[in-house]
């Protein structure tokens, strides 16, 4: 079975730049979680969906950050323009919310801004 | 406010003896704990998942404990190998599915 798929698995930018992190759930989890993870803060949930709603932003640090999920197999996170400090890992992950089922994550995108 | 704590020093063991890591948490009534392992360069994977409820779950080699009064967790590995390590995230859930981790224990198992 095909885990969760994240791309690009690396990015490397300028600061300014608009970056776009892709995300695919597990066919058939209706749940959709983006995490950052860095040495300082672990893991932050920075905003889910549910049914390809946004349920909770409240993680999101700014206004620079935005996600979207058009559809149940595609999800996005835009930073917009961005910043050396947004450098981290970002990972997604999938769920079946119905069956509370754990979390299923992606190996993450690696992202730096110079 | 809300606040998870783990071991925030390497853990580091010799093979065959039994790993015990910490979890410790203030501010916040979870419904379930949840125990990941991630590997560098790798997302989480889940292992465990335990309910307020209930104060003990075990699965292989694994065994996690749940303490709502103490307000902390401990997770076991026996019987340890080398192919153990890696770091180990405690997760609070409440009901609506949102998690919260801790920063992470990293376990090292010496042959």
């Amino acid at each position: 079975d095909a885990g969760v798929i994240q791309s690009p698995r690396h990015e490397v930018t300028e600061m300014g730049q608009e970056v776009t992190l892709r995300c695919k759930p597990i066919s058939g989890h209706n749940s959709l979680f983006w995490y950052r993870q860095t040495m300082m803060r672990g893991l932050e949930l920075l905003i889910y969906f549910n049914n390809n709603v946004p349920i909770d932003d409240s993680g999101m640090p700014e206004d620079r950050f935005s996600a979207k999920m058009p559809n149940a197999s595609f999800s996005t996170l835009k930073i917009q323009p961005s910043e050396p400090r947004d450098s981290a890992v970002y990972f997604c992950a999938s769920q079946d919310s119905y069956s509370n089922q754990p979390q299923h994550f992606g190996d993450g995108t690696r992202l730096s801004i110079l | 406010s809300q606040k998870i704590e783990q071991n925030s020093e390497a853990l580091n063991i010799q093979e065959g003896k039994t790993a015990t890591l910490t979890c410790n948490y203030t501010n916040y009534s979870p419904a379930y704990l949840q125990w990941y392992r991630q590997d560098p360069g790798r997302g989480p994977v889940f292992l465990l998942l335990i309910r307020e409820n209930e104060k003990e779950k075990r699965k292989e080699r694994l065994k996690v404990t749940f303490d709502t009064t103490l307000k902390q967790s401990l997770f076991h590995i026996t019987a340890s190998q080398p192919a153990d390590s890696a770091t180990y995230l405690c997760a609070l859930q409440n009901q609506g599915g949102k998690l919260i981790f801790g920063q992470g224990t990293e376990l090292s198992v010496k042959p």
